[in-house]
């Protein structure tokens, strides 16, 4: 168990439709990521948040938005859904902001979105 | 893209046998690290190594780092049907640092 918690586990939604995805990291971790896995992508980094605030951005789509709370949560919204959007998500946890010496990165159970 | 590449793509062992799969990434990077999946499931954390160190050990795993040629191994000793899984490598941006570019991974197999 990473300490990473996500919800919900399953998710299936018709297309056009939005739905949330919610993490909560480990506790002491200020950074908070998200990943897009599919079988034609692979695992794309999609967002990072530091205590609050975006701090880098990947392949993340113009539909889809993040944002975390004064608690340090996460919440990835995805928005007008695509069938390509069907995929896991991941939430990731870690102590510092950025690179340097160390930043290992702690894998939340993922959420399995199918849309329809 | 700066993803990284996994070599081989599948990989299939006896159990007790060792597994060797190799990571190529394109940038310069602060660290790399390597972590597992199973089936369906998130990733696990197994090691990080930094630019400056060349090779790492944790348990019955060996990981190696050669910056001048962009790549690195994970060797898994005497390998067990629990290894079964897909590894993944991951670096990060030497001047960005906060972006994590993951490999397309190496499906492990270890028949029992």
């Amino acid at each position: 168990d990473s300490g990473v918690t996500q919800t919900p586990k399953h998710l299936i939604t018709a297309t056009g439709q939005r739905v949330t995805l919610r993490c909560s990291p480990r506790s002491g971790d200020l950074s908070v990521y998200w990943y897009q896995q599919s079988l034609d992508q692979g695992l794309q980094f999609l967002i990072q948040y530091y205590n609050g605030e975006e701090r880098a951005k990947g392949n993340i789509l113009e539909r889809f938005s993040a944002q975390q709370f004064p608690d340090l949560h996460s919440e990835l919204n995805l928005s007008s859904l695509e069938l390509g959007d069907s995929a896991l998500y991941f939430c990731a946890s870690s102590v510092l902001a950025s690179g340097g010496a160390y930043n290992e990165q702690f894998f939340g159970p993922g959420t399995r979105l199918t849309v329809l | 893209s700066q993803q990284g590449e996994e070599d081989p793509q599948a990989l299939s062992i006896q159990e007790g046998e060792n597994a060797t799969m190799n990571c190529s990434y394109k940038t310069s990077i602060n660290n790399l690290q390597w972590y597992r999946q199973n089936s369906g499931r998130g990733l696990v954390h197994l090691i990080l190594i930094r630019s400056n160190e060349r090779e790492k050990h944790s348990g019955r795993l060996r990981v190696t780092l050669d910056t001048s040629k962009k790549s690195s191994s994970l060797l898994i000793t005497a390998s067990r049907a629990a290894d079964t899984a897909s590894y993944f490598c991951a670096t990060d941006d030497q001047w960005t640092g906060n972006q994590f570019y993951f490999g397309t991974g190496t499906s492990l197999t270890v028949i029992p």
